[in-house]
């Protein structure tokens, strides 16, 4: 049982360049979301999904896209990266809207550096 | 707007040196205060929930307390292997599927 994957580890991209990162969770969770977490601050929400098909925008979905085609998968892509992107991203599941026991189940994070 | 704060950012005991982290919150209508441990290099990792002022959960050496405004997370007797950041995200109804979190302390526990 892998839990949550994210795939890269680490990524270095160049300003204006586009990327996807991959999130896959094999534990039949129906929400699924993405953070940023930069020094200092705590997660802060991107997009969400409370299950195939519907996605929804978070606390800083700027410059940023998501869907959301099957339960297993959630990727996050960066269409046009920029400096202010650098950051690690974390993808997290649940087995209902985290509204209910806050129980995220976390991917090992995607370190990510815009130069 | 909600705020979130948790204090110390670090925090560095001996081993079997008691002592509490601080998460004061500002929200209204608390659903859930939720704290999680997040080890270098990894995901955070749930530990407690709470719902209401005057609750405590309870694992190994780890407590966490509710009340109206602050929650805390007392330490006892700690050993090196509790040596990480501890985050806690209090949830209200107006936040919808967002929850805020602190933005933790980092707790050392030298051996």
């Amino acid at each position: 049982n892998a839990g949550v994957t994210q795939t890269p580890k680490f990524q270095v991209l160049k300003t204006g360049q586009s990327m996807t990162l991959q999130c896959a969770q094999d534990m039949n969770h129906e929400y699924m979301s993405w953070y940023r977490q930069d020094p200092g601050m705590g997660l802060r929400l991107i997009h969400y999904s409370v299950g195939a098909g519907i996605t929804d925008q978070g606390e800083v979905p700027n410059g940023y896209n998501v869907s959301r085609s099957t339960t297993e998968d959630f990727p996050l892509r960066l269409l046009s990266a920029a400096p202010s992107q650098t950051s690690v991203y974390f993808c997290a599941s649940s087995y209902a809207g985290q509204t209910d026991t806050g129980e995220l189940f976390f991917g090992e994070g995607s370190r990510l550096t815009v130069l | 707007e909600d705020q979130v704060t948790q204090s110390p950012e670090a925090l560095r005991l001996q081993e079997g040196e008691s002592s509490s982290l601080n998460c004061s919150y500002t929200v209204s209508g608390l659903r859930g205060l939720f704290w999680y441990r997040q080890d270098p290099g990894k995901g955070p990792e749930f530990l407690f929930t709470l719902y209401s002022a005057g609750e405590e959960k309870e694992k190994e050496r780890l407590k966490a307390t509710l009340t109206k405004k602050e929650s805390f997370l007392h330490i006892t007797a700690p050993k090196p292997e509790d040596s990480a950041t501890y985050l806690c995200a209090p949830h209200s109804p107006e936040d919808n599927n967002d929850m805020r979190f602190g933005a933790g302390t980092r707790l050392t526990v030298k051996p």
